[in-house]
């Protein structure tokens, strides 16, 4: 079955501190990729996706992720986290037809 | 300002009360989905809409109903609501799955 693998349930980092969360996927055909952040008490929000092309995307507030499709794989990375980056992460694969997978999500907490 | 809006934000119903949550976008968006968040299992889809009249069960339907008269609005119904539908609902739109979703602000259920 298609699934999305966040393996990475809770992070705490200092302020200033490299981000880098992982997501796996499992489907061998044609995918689009999605980071999503909730900050607390709020909805869901897109970061970023990967539709074709460049395997390197970047999105906003600073955070990119790259598509490694050899090892299904489509990791978050930020260089330099702030306070105001706690929030819970997650990763989502749409592999064609109408149905978008989530992750189980990594929530994220750095320290002032 | 294009958004999707759920109401209400927070219900506390006893088992068995029907109960309607709504779901309104303004962005004519053709596809509309419904899912629920669960600690540790990340969001799971319950319905989705494709269009007007054109609904589809997701992974988690049990227990859930829907209905997509006008493009504008897809409201989840628990006819007989149980403990264990307890959680967070979001409501999402898009115009392509390939661009990702909007959400809606959520409804946090609790049923006692």
């Amino acid at each position: 079955a298609q699934s999305v693998s966040q393996h990475n349930h809770h992070v705490i980092l200092s302020e200033a501190a490299s981000l880098e969360l992982g997501c796996n996927y499992s489907y061998g055909g044609t995918v689009n990729l999605f980071w999503y952040v909730q900050y607390p008490g709020q909805h869901l929000q897109l970061l970023l996706k990967y539709f074709s092309g460049d395997p390197l995307v970047k999105g906003i507030k600073g955070f990119e992720a790259e598509f490694i499709k050899s090892k299904f794989s489509f990791n978050l990375r930020k260089p330099s986290v702030q306070w105001s980056d706690t929030a819970e992460y997650f990763c989502a694969a749409h592999t064609g037809g109408f149905k978008t997978i989530f992750g189980a999500g990594t929530r994220l907490f750095v320290k002032a | 300002e294009a958004q999707v809006t759920q109401n209400p934000r927070y219900l506390i119903t006893v088992t068995g009360k029907k109960l309607t949550v709504t779901c309104s976008q303004n962005m004519n968006h053709e596809y509309m989905s419904w899912y629920r968040q669960d600690p540790g299992l990340g969001l799971r889809q319950i319905y989705y809409s494709m269009n007007v009249e054109v609904t589809d069960k997701g992974d988690v339907p049990e227990g859930y109903k829907v209905s997509r008269k006008e493009k504008r609005n897809f409201p989840l119904i628990l006819e007989s609501p149980s403990p264990n539908q307890t959680s967070l609902y979001f409501c999402a739109s898009s115009r392509q799955l390939t661009y990702g979703y909007t959400f809606g602000s959520g409804t946090r259920l609790t049923v006692v």
